[in-house]
């Protein structure tokens, strides 16, 4: 079965602050992409990466980094949390041309 | 700039009555479309999706048309179950790599 998982279900950090979050797959996906979904707004894509090491900008990238060091794990960087970055986001994989598998989310909250 | 479009945040039925999601695109070029949903404090799964150079799409309760003319989708869901309480998203692809979604739309099925 197919499994994405986010390493974290709730996190609280404070405004400045480095911000790490994790997501694995377990399907050999080359893709794997990270969202934030906020109220009336659906699903922004912030990142994507299509191969080890690759990274492309999505729609929304400005305060994220990214890193895929191996192919089963892309993480998203927050530099330096602000509170407009209070979201749920969702890490997703796929292969190409088909549809994406999602975590179940990390909802983080910056006070 | 929002090139997918669902214009209604919520839609209520009865249990047993056809549910009707809509879905606008302004981007000529899609040429995927798939509907997904999502259960709260869980990640969206997919549905159902379709390709342009088809008009319908069917699977058991589920069945997505297209027009393309109009740059519209729907989704029907029948007969509806209270289970089928959920947020929906439709979702275009651009190009190979991105899937564009809308903002979502909750429906609730009452009993």
């Amino acid at each position: 079965d197919v499994k994405v998982t986010q390493s974290s279900r709730y996190l609280v950090k404070r405004t400045g602050e480095k911000v790490f979050l994790e997501c694995v797959q377990d399907m050999d996906h080359e893709n794997m992409f990270w969202y934030r979904q906020d109220p009336g707004l659906g699903l922004r894509l912030i990142y994507f990466s299509y191969d080890v090491k690759m990274k492309e900008k999505g729609d929304i990238p400005e305060g994220y980094s990214v890193s895929r060091e191996k192919k089963e794990r892309f993480s998203l960087i927050l530099e330096s949390a602000s509170t407009n970055q209070t979201s749920m986001y969702l890490c997703a994989s796929r292969v190409d041309g088909e549809k994406l598998f999602f975590g179940s989310g990390t909802q983080l909250s910056v006070l | 700039d929002q090139q997918v479009k669902q214009n209604s945040p919520s839609l209520s039925v009865q249990e047993g009555r056809i549910s009707i999601l809509n879905c606008d695109y302004t981007n000529s070029m899609f040429d995927y479309f798939l509907w997904y949903k999502k259960y709260p404090a869980e990640g969206p799964t997919f549905l159902i999706s379709i390709s342009s150079i088809k008009d319908k799409n069917e699977d058991g309760r589920f069945t997505v048309f297209l027009n393309k003319s109009a740059k519209h989708l729907s989704l029907h869901i029948v007969p509806s179950q209270p289970g089928d309480s959920a947020v929906y998203f439709c979702a275009a692809y651009q190009g190979a790599q991105k899937l564009v979604f809308g903002q979502g739309t909750r429906l609730t099925i009452n009993p």
